[in-house]
């Protein structure tokens, strides 16, 4: 079974503060992707990732950065949290299949999720 | 912009009933995918059935299967012999190649 890992379930930050969220993956799985999930808003997607150092931007990428070195790990970074980020962020993972700029067409699998709160 | 609607915020069903949780879309592909997740309380999302747009048969998995309408645009989940432990939030994704866009969810609480 594939499994997505992500490094805390709960997080407690303040105002200003640099918060890095990291999630790994054991499936060599191309696509990594992370959301914000908030009761109402379903899932919204912050950012992408379908290579190594490559990127793409999603619905919500202002004041959020990611990074991928490794193929199994995509963090998130926060680079100056503010209480508005105070969510629930989740990672998942993905094959790719198809050709071209075809990310999601395969089903995601998700790590438990990390409750964030900024302070 | 693509959409996905969830016009039922929660739902409730009988154990051992059946439940259809509604879902609509707006996509402009011609070739898409639909997907059902599911997260239980312990908040691991899922992959309940996923839907070809050019199948014209209805995926089915055990217990779930979906009613696909094209040209309606709706792709609602049928859960037959509802069990305690299909309690969870329902969220319905279609795809668009490039993205997952995700509807708001469905509370689904099974009553003993």
């Amino acid at each position: 079974d594939v499994k997505v890992t992500q490094s805390s379930r709960y997080l407690v930050k303040r105002t200003g503060e640099k918060v890095f969220l990291e999630c790994v993956q054991d499936m060599d799985h191309e696509n990594m992707f992370w959301y914000r999930q908030d009761p109402g808003l379903g899932l919204r997607l912050i950012y992408f990732s379908y290579d190594v150092k490559m990127k793409e931007k999603g619905d919500i990428p202002e004041g959020y950065s990611v990074s991928r070195e490794k193929k199994e790990r995509f963090s998130l970074i926060l680079e100056s949290a503010s209480t508005n980020q105070t969510s629930m962020y989740l990672c998942a993972s993905s094959a790719y299949y198809g050709q071209g700029r075809i990310y999601s067409n395969q089903p995601q699998h998700f790590g438990d999720g990390t409750r964030l709160s900024i302070l | 912009a693509q959409t996905v609607t969830q016009s039922q915020p929660e739902m409730s069903v009988q154990e051992a009933e059946t439940v259809t949780l509604s879902c609509t879309y707006d996509t402009s592909e011609s070739d898409y995918y639909l997907f059902w997740y599911k997260q239980p309380p312990s908040r691991q999302m899922i992959l309940v059935i996923r839907q070809e747009a050019y199948k014209q048969q209805n995926a089915t998995e055990n217990r779930f299967s979906v009613n696909f309408q094209k040209a309606a645009k709706s792709f609602s989940l049928k859960i037959s012999d509802s069990q305690l432990g299909d309690a969870a939030m329902y969220f319905c994704a279609s795809d668009s190649n490039y993205q997952l866009i995700w509807g708001a969810g469905t509370k689904l609480i099974i009553k003993p």
